[in-house]
């Protein structure tokens, strides 16, 4: 069992929907990440947290739009996705300050219809 | 550009045997982790070591890191059937963001019983 939590761990949408992931942690980490994982590949950062606010956007495309409603959750409003966006969203969340390992949950299987 | 490299891409051993994979960056570095990832799941942390650390040891896991050649080596000794999964190294890049890892491209092991 992993100590973040994603949901949903699928989801299916069309191209015109709105939808949102999640993610919790209660390890008391004040820095949260979203990864995107295409098959057989490493992860690529795309955003990164700390103490609530935005530190890192990786020049995602504004129809991927995070959320850090407070230091547990972090969220991935999703709007006007395209194919090519299905992948792995991998959440994680790490302490602060530098050596620090970052701390995975199993991700949301996204595909898009 | 791939901050890591692993070699090889792929490694199938019979149970019982070691496996060794390595690990190849381009830039002065922090720190050096290794990850696995199992089928479907998310990334699991198994050791840290930083660039003043010459070798590392967790249960079965030996990790080298050679600032010199920038390279590092992860071994699992006496390998299980569980061991299966794609190891994944990362660096912190020296003088970069504390949160920016970059993973490599992934070794996928598979252990025979």
């Amino acid at each position: 069992d992993t100590e973040v939590t994603q949901t949903p761990k699928h989801l299916v949408m069309g191209m015109t929907n709105k939808k949102s992931l999640k993610c919790e942690q209660h390890m008391g980490h004040r820095a949260m990440y979203w990864y995107k994982q295409k098959a057989k590949k490493p992860p690529e950062l795309m955003f990164v947290y700390s103490y609530e606010k935005l530190s890192i956007n990786e020049s995602v495309p504004s129809r991927f739009s995070p959320e850090c409603p407070n230091s547990s959750l972090l969220n991935l409003h999703l709007h006007a996705l395209q194919p090519e966006d299905s992948a792995l969203y991998l959440c994680a969340s790490s302490q602060e300050g530098r050596n620090q390992p970052q701390h995975f949950g199993d991700g949301t299987r996204l595909s898009i219809l | 550009s791939q901050q890591g490299e692993e070699d090889p891409q792929a490694l199938s051993i019979q149970e019982g045997e070691n496996a060794t994979m390595n690990c190849s960056y381009k830039t002065s570095i922090n720190n050096l982790q290794w990850y696995r990832q199992n089928s479907g799941r998310g990334l699991v942390h198994l050791i840290l070591i930083r660039s003043n650390e010459r070798e590392k040891h967790s249960g079965r896991l030996r990790v080298t890191l050679d600032t010199s050649k920038k390279s590092s080596s992860l071994l699992i000794t006496a390998s299980r059937a569980a061991d299966t999964a794609s190891y994944f190294c990362a660096t912190d890049r020296f003088g970069g963001s504390n949160y920016k890892l970059t993973f490599g491209k992934g070794t996928l092991l598979t252990v025979n019983p």
